[in-house]
């Protein structure tokens, strides 16, 4: 089945030790969003690329950084975790433009980061 | 700015009993409003989406502009319903992309 993987499910870090987490896709979608959820908050978006336009959120940390090689895979790099970056990190898809665009997004299952 | 509101974290019914999930929304342009569900242990995932008109595994919701207001609802609650709801709100922004804003979620318990 066509779907968004995300790499690890469980990622364990020291305060301070980069992490690197990563999410592919089946879909051939062109439009790849990062979200970081907190316990009993609302997924709240990173960035996202639009095919390979980078699109940051105006919030979001410059600790930060997301690349994506091709259109399957893209990466989230947190460079420096502090204790306030531990969440579920959440990987997501959809095709948007030329008129296909439904607003749908196809999520992974979560890579939910410790930081100790 | 955008914002989704849903003010329950949590709702309890006993099965057979209706569902009402509630949720508000404020922007000021024309919205495409969705309700996402996670079932336990399981991905979040589209339910259903407003402009579609459609009712999945027995939910509908209706966009009431007037009251900014696009509750998902249910007759007859389930044990299988059992699972966290989220409502989303999607809009275009300036560079022509979507750009999707979550509200905090409803944990919804369906008592046998």
């Amino acid at each position: 089945d066509a779907m968004v993987i995300q790499n690890p499910r469980y990622q364990v870090t020291q305060f301070g030790k980069p992490v690197t987490l990563s999410c592919s896709q089946t879909l051939n979608h062109n439009v790849m969003y990062w979200y970081q959820q907190k316990s009993s908050q609302a997924p709240k978006l990173l960035f996202h690329y639009y095919d390979k336009d980078f699109n940051n959120e105006a919030d979001t940390p410059d600790n930060f950084q997301s690349r994506r090689p091709n259109t399957s895979f893209c990466f989230l790099d947190i460079r420096s975790p502090g204790l306030g970056d531990a969440a579920m990190y959440l990987c997501a898809t959809s095709r948007e433009g030329g008129g296909s665009g439904t607003g749908e997004l196809f999520f992974g299952e979560g890579s939910r980061l410790t930081v100790l | 700015a955008q914002r989704v509101t849903q003010p329950e974290k949590l709702l309890s019914v006993f099965k057979g009993a209706p569902v009402e999930l509630k949720c508000n929304y404020s922007y000021s342009g024309s919205p495409e409003l969705f309700w996402y569900v996670q079932y336990s242990r399981q991905r979040l995932q589209l339910l259903l989406r407003h402009i579609s008109r459609e009712s999945i595994k027995g939910f509908t919701a209706d966009l009431n502009k007037g009251e900014t207001s696009f509750h998902l609802k249910k007759p007859f609650a389930q044990e299988e319903d059992s699972a966290m709801y989220y409502c989303a709100l999607s809009r275009m922004n300036s560079g022509g992309y979507q750009k999707v804003t979550f509200g905090t979620g409803t944990k919804l318990q369906v008592i046998p």
